[in-house]
């Protein structure tokens, strides 16, 4: 079955610390790959996404993710957090041959200490 | 102008009862979808619709039944609701093509249902 998976569930990082969150997922077709981001109280909003390129990708409020196809991966990143980017994150997977089914990860909240 | 809306924002019901979450989107996409997202944070897909088609029916009681009448909007009616109904429903909609870079899905603000 295909599967998203999150390395770290509570990340705990203070201001202008750099972050990395992981990101696995589990299924050899076409996938589309998003970030996305769930402040407190806020609904989902995209981060960033990749389709097909550059394996970088640049998202909004700084953040970037890089698609590695032969790990199966694609980690977010930020070079120094502020105490703002406190949220939830989601990791996705879009599987296309599945009518567009988005396969979420379990999500890693991330608190940033000021 | 709000992207995708769902009402209501907050619905506290018995166990038993029947409700409807409503959905709307203005941005003119084709395709709509319902998330559940459990009390853990997790987030999964329950059905999508293209053009008032239902396109993935997850495994879900078949107590859950959305509604397209029109391909703005896709409603969640729930009959005899449970404790384990008690979540957060997101609505979500998406432009064709998928394979697009302009693809991405839009999600609503959720509906936060609690069963009592």
């Amino acid at each position: 079955a295909q599967s998203v998976s999150q390395h770290n569930h509570h990340v705990i990082l203070s201001e202008a610390a750099s972050l990395e969150l992981g990101c696995n997922y589990s299924y050899g077709g076409t996938v589309n790959l998003f970030w996305y981001v769930q402040y407190p109280g806020q609904h989902l909003q995209l981060l960033l996404k990749y389709f097909s390129g550059d394996p970088l990708v640049k998202g909004i409020k700084g953040f970037e993710a890089e698609f590695i196809k032969s790990k199966f991966s694609f980690n977010l990143r930020k070079p120094s957090v502020q105490w703002s980017d406190t949220a939830e994150y989601f990791c996705a997977v879009n599987l296309r041959e599945y009518g567009n089914k988005l396969v979420f990860g379990a999500g890693t909240i991330l608190r940033v200490k000021s | 102008d709000t992207a995708v809306s769902q009402t209501p924002k907050y619905l506290v019901t018995q166990m038993g009862n029947d409700k409807s979450i409503k959905c709307e989107q203005n941005l003119g996409h084709d395709t709509m979808y319902w998330y559940k997202q459990d009390s853990k944070k997790f987030l999964k897909i329950m059905f999508s619709y293209n053009n008032k088609e239902l396109i993935i029916n997850e495994t879900v009681p078949n107590r859950f039944s959305p509604k397209s009448p029109d391909k703005a909007h896709l409603n969640l009616h729930i009959n005899s609701l449970e404790l384990g109904d008690s979540a957060v429903y997101f609505c979500a909609s998406s432009p064709l093509p998928a394979s697009g870079p302009d693809y991405e899905q839009y999600f609503g603000p959720g509906t936060r249902l609690t069963v009592t």
